[in-house]
């Protein structure tokens, strides 16, 4: 079985002070690895796909890295809008998506 | 429209009513998808749809009844539904089936308020 799971469940930061958000997967075979962002009352905004560890993408002040066990999520200098929760799912040979409970960032001014 | 639609975008319905949730999207994909997101839990899948064809059921009591009419368009029929369905409903969309390699695309959800 599939599982996700993504640390810390709620992170603030100050404007401008850096930081990771962690998912930890465990899956048979994974086929890919996709970062997600939601506000509140709002569905998820797809971010990236990783593919294979080692891989990483870029994205404004987001950078998304994967190893075999995990993916990272790391926010440079970060603002007030990138206040979100970010979510972290899995695609292997379950043939579903399967999600994490995400990661509340809250950017203060 | 772009994306994915979703309407209505709120709902408040009796457990003994019958509504219908609707779904449209315009990126000419090939896959969509129903979930439901509660409080604090991840996403659940509840239906698959490919080339208008259910693939997956996972487990979904029957009062939640989905229907696929055409590769655009995606409804979740409600009926006698209970407190506990209270949540958002999301419908997505892919290019080729989850479990492969396409990223899905949201809907803005509909939340749905059971009294």
């Amino acid at each position: 079985e599939d599982q996700v799971t993504q640390s810390p469940e709620a992170l603030r930061l100050q404007e401008g002070e850096s930081s990771s958000l962690n998912c930890s997967y465990t899956v048979s075979g994974l086929r890919g690895l996709f970062w997600y962002r939601q506000d509140p009352g709002k569905g998820p905004e797809f971010l990236f796909t990783l593919y294979s560890a080692g891989e990483e993408k870029e994205k404004e002040r987001l950078k998304a890295t994967l190893t075999k066990k995990e993916s990272f999520l790391h926010i440079t200098a970060p603002k007030p809008e990138d206040s979100a929760t970010y979510l972290c799912a899995v695609s292997g040979s379950a043939r579903q998506l399967t999600f994490g409970s995400g990661t509340q960032l809250t950017v203060l001014p | 429209e772009t994306g994915v639609t979703q309407t209505p975008r709120h709902l408040v319905m009796g457990m003994t009513n019958k509504k219908s949730l609707k779904c449209e999207q315009h990126l000419g994909h090939n896959a969509m998808y129903w979930y439901k997101q509660s409080a604090k839990k991840p996403l659940e899948l509840m239906f698959v749809y490919s080339l208008e064809e259910r693939v997956e059921n996972n487990s979904v009591p029957s009062r939640f009844s989905p229907e696929c009419p055409n590769s655009s368009h995606l409804f979740l029929h409600l009926h006698t539904l209970q407190p506990e369905d209270s949540a958002l409903y999301l419908c997505a969309s892919s290019q080729g089936l989850a479990g492969g390699q396409s990223e899905q695309y949201f809907g803005p959800g509909t939340r749905l308020t059971v009294t």
